[in-house]
């Protein structure tokens, strides 16, 4: 059945530095979101994308946050400057139209030290 | 801002006891998803309810949303050890390029043998 890929499972980074993580979404999926789960909490919405734009974005995802589809498969989070408040494990969905469900990667786990 | 409460936050039962746990919101929703969530994984989507009073079986798992469409629920019948995980609902609101999700803190079940 296909998934969504996530990489790296495990990010590591110092503090104020640029870190890009990587979702492979569904192949024929249209819609794309990032998530985000701090520990103990619960699962967050960053940012939705269509068309090559983003759709919405939560407050969380303020200047220090893009997002980018750089070709037809990749679908990347870029955090600029890492606070140590970014830790948290970051979650790819993708869906295919309308009402359809989103299905998620296994995330990545970032640590910012 | 859209909220969902999921309670119990934590079960713990003897296989093969029944169970049900719930998801309630004073907010309506197009669509409710069950989603149920490992340890160091994402979450792995269960079933997606839409049509208020609707009910859905997946095998022990029957799951009902709320005729207004602001609630639902997950029963299990006869608990199995392999049912333990983390429980998460999650509303979708209007369709379109939007469509994100607003998650419940989730309900911890473990089933001991």
């Amino acid at each position: 059945e296909p998934e969504v890929t996530q990489t790296p499972s495990h990010q590591v980074t110092q503090m104020g530095q640029e870190v890009i993580l990587r979702c492979v979404p569904i192949s024929n999926h249209l819609y794309f979101y990032w998530y985000r789960q701090i520990l103990g909490q619960k699962v967050e919405f960053l940012v939705s994308f269509y068309n090559n734009e983003i759709s919405e974005k939560s407050e969380i995802f303020d200047d220090q946050f893009s997002v980018e589809r750089p070709d037809g498969s990749n679908f990347t989070l870029k955090i600029r400057s890492t606070k140590l408040e970014d830790s948290a494990m970051y979650f790819c969905a993708s869906r295919y139209s309308g009402n359809q469900p989103q299905h998620f990667g296994d995330g990545t786990r970032l640590s910012i030290l | 801002t859209q909220l969902l409460e999921q309670s119990p936050q934590f079960l713990s039962i003897q296989e093969g006891e029944n169970l049900t746990v719930y998801c309630n919101s004073s907010s309506v929703f197009s669509s409710l998803q069950w989603y149920r969530q490992e340890p160091g994984e994402g979450p792995v989507l269960l079933v997606t309810v839409v049509t208020g009073g609707e009910v859905k079986k997946l095998k022990r798992l029957t799951f009902q949303f709320g005729d207004a469409r602001k609630d639902s629920s997950l029963h299990i019948t006869a608990a199995q050890t392999g049912d333990t995980g983390l429980y998460l609902c999650a509303g979708g609101g209007s369709g379109g390029s939007n469509y994100k999700l607003t998650f419940g803190k989730g309900t911890l079940l473990t089933v001991n043998p």
